[in-house]
């Protein structure tokens, strides 16, 4: 079973809004992932988690904000996002942070729209 | 350079037919290597993992170059249902802790009937 799941599927929210993304794998893998994804482009690195530690933030605004609550759960929070912001937000995970060729799986993304 | 190049095509090969597509990367510290696939609106699903030796799944082939630093992928006998983005994705680091991935921007596939 390699299921990471992604709550909610679709999300549209004013710039004013406050709300949080949820990712969830019960694989036992260690480390947890955010990317971002714009339309027509590859999926862009933004958070790594690692032993439910922040290992990677990559320069990513403060608007966004990850939370990694336990092994097996990833939140990433919203405010104050800027249209810009609409994307597809991708969770992924792997197994072994520092295993090498550590194969990551992704969910099925949260696409976001920000009006 | 820029870090992972992938000819976006589109690619239109008939049913049947064999594809390839190539990948390069300008980390020459890069350990892992990776095929995906995507379809529209949906999320990348992993294809192959791409190892020094090569490896092979069915009707899809991998293969890594180190020295020339690129990767690719081969699709026999392909069908409708290959009709697909495909994404090359490589580590960012040469191991040790949780490494994000840097992605190609993908070559897109039309298997024509």
């Amino acid at each position: 079973d390699t299921e990471v799941t992604q709550t909610p599927k679709h999300l549209v929210m004013g710039m004013t809004n406050k709300k949080s993304l949820k990712c969830e794998q019960h694989m036992g893998h260690r480390a947890m992932y955010w990317y971002k994804q714009k339309a027509k482009k590859p999926p862009e690195l933004m958070f790594v988690y690692s032993y439910e530690k922040l290992s990677i933030n990559e320069s990513v605004p403060s608007r966004f904000s990850p939370e990694c609550p336990n092994s097996s759960l990833l939140n990433l929070h919203l405010h104050a996002l800027q249209p810009e912001d609409s994307a597809l937000y991708l969770c992924a995970s792997s197994q072994d942070p520092g295993g090498g060729a550590d194969t990551q799986y992704f969910g099925p993304g949260t696409r976001l729209t920000v009006l | 350079r820029k870090e992972v190049e992938q000819d976006p095509g589109p690619f239109n090969v008939p049913e049947g037919a064999t594809v390839a597509f190539n990948c390069t990367y300008s980390n020459s510290a890069s350990q892992s290597f990776f095929w995906y696939r995507q379809d529209c609106r949906k999320e990348p699903k992993l294809l192959m993992s791409v190892y020094s030796s090569g490896n092979e799944d069915g009707r899809f082939t991998a293969q890594l170059n180190r020295a020339s630093q690129y990767i690719s992928l081969l699709i026999r006998d392909s069908k409708l249902s290959d009709s697909a983005t495909y994404l090359c994705a490589v580590n960012r680091w040469a191991g040790g802790g949780a490494d994000g991935l840097t992605f190609g921007k993908g070559t897109h596939l039309i298997i024509q009937p």
